[in-house]
């Protein structure tokens, strides 16, 4: 079964640091890769998706990788903003379970103005 | 406006009372889906359907049941609820399941099992 791993569960930045958020993945046999960002209260917001056959995509301040072989993917946000302050979650589809989705636990981001 | 609508947003019963989570969606999306979130375990899938009167269980299927008679809404039963399905329960569906489509979330319904 596809395990997603996040780390680390909470990152804490000064206002305009350049950062990075991980996620791993067991199974490299995945149609995609997908960054979500969560408020309080709120549900999940696709952040952006990575094809398997891609290495990485971009979204204004946001830019994520992946690497299938070695099992990873990583956020990378430019400049932060105390307004990027959520919990970033990633997630694997699994065309081996019949297209399930599975999640990482996130990272709780904190900007500090 | 395209989105994912639950309903009820807060539910708070009993133990072994049925109750119906609903969802619906406006964007045509055949692929459909629940999660249940927990501290420490994130998110989980419980059930999903690829199409209008076709489910498969998750990862967390025990204690729920689904019905996709139409294909904007995917309902969640819980016939005899218990407090381990203390939850917050996310729906969330896509254009296809291995498209390449990027899922869509409803703000959720926290369910609270006394």
């Amino acid at each position: 079964k596809q395990e997603v791993t996040q780390i680390p569960a909470a990152l804490s930045v000064p206002e305009g640091e350049n950062l990075v958020l991980n996620c791993s993945f067991t199974d490299s046999a995945i149609y995609n890769l997908q960054w979500f960002r969560q408020d309080p209260g709120k549900g999940l917001t696709s952040l952006l998706l990575i094809q398997s056959s891609q290495r990485e995509q971009t979204s204004g301040r946001l830019n994520a990788s992946l690497d299938k072989s070695s099992g990873r993917s990583t956020l990378y946000i430019a400049a932060s903003q105390p307004g990027d302050s959520a919990t970033y979650l990633c997630a694997a589809e699994d065309p081996n379970t019949g297209n399930q989705f599975y999640f990482g636990t996130g990272t709780s981001l904190t900007v500090i103005p | 406006e395209a989105q994912v609508t639950q309903n009820p947003r807060y539910l708070i019963t009993v133990t072994g009372k049925k109750l119906t989570v609903t969802c619906s969606q406006n964007m045509n999306h055949e692929y459909m889906s629940w999660y249940r979130q927990d501290p420490g375990l994130g998110l989980r899938q419980i059930y999903y359907s690829m199409n209008v009167e076709v489910t498969d269980k998750g990862d967390v299927p025990e204690g729920y049941k689904v019905s996709r008679k139409e294909k904007r809404n995917f309902p969640l039963i819980l016939e005899s609820p218990s407090p381990n399905q203390t939850s917050l329960y996310f729906c969330a569906s896509t254009i296809w399941a291995g498209v390449n489509s990027p899922l869509h979330f409803g703000n959720g319904t926290r369910l609270t099992v006394t």
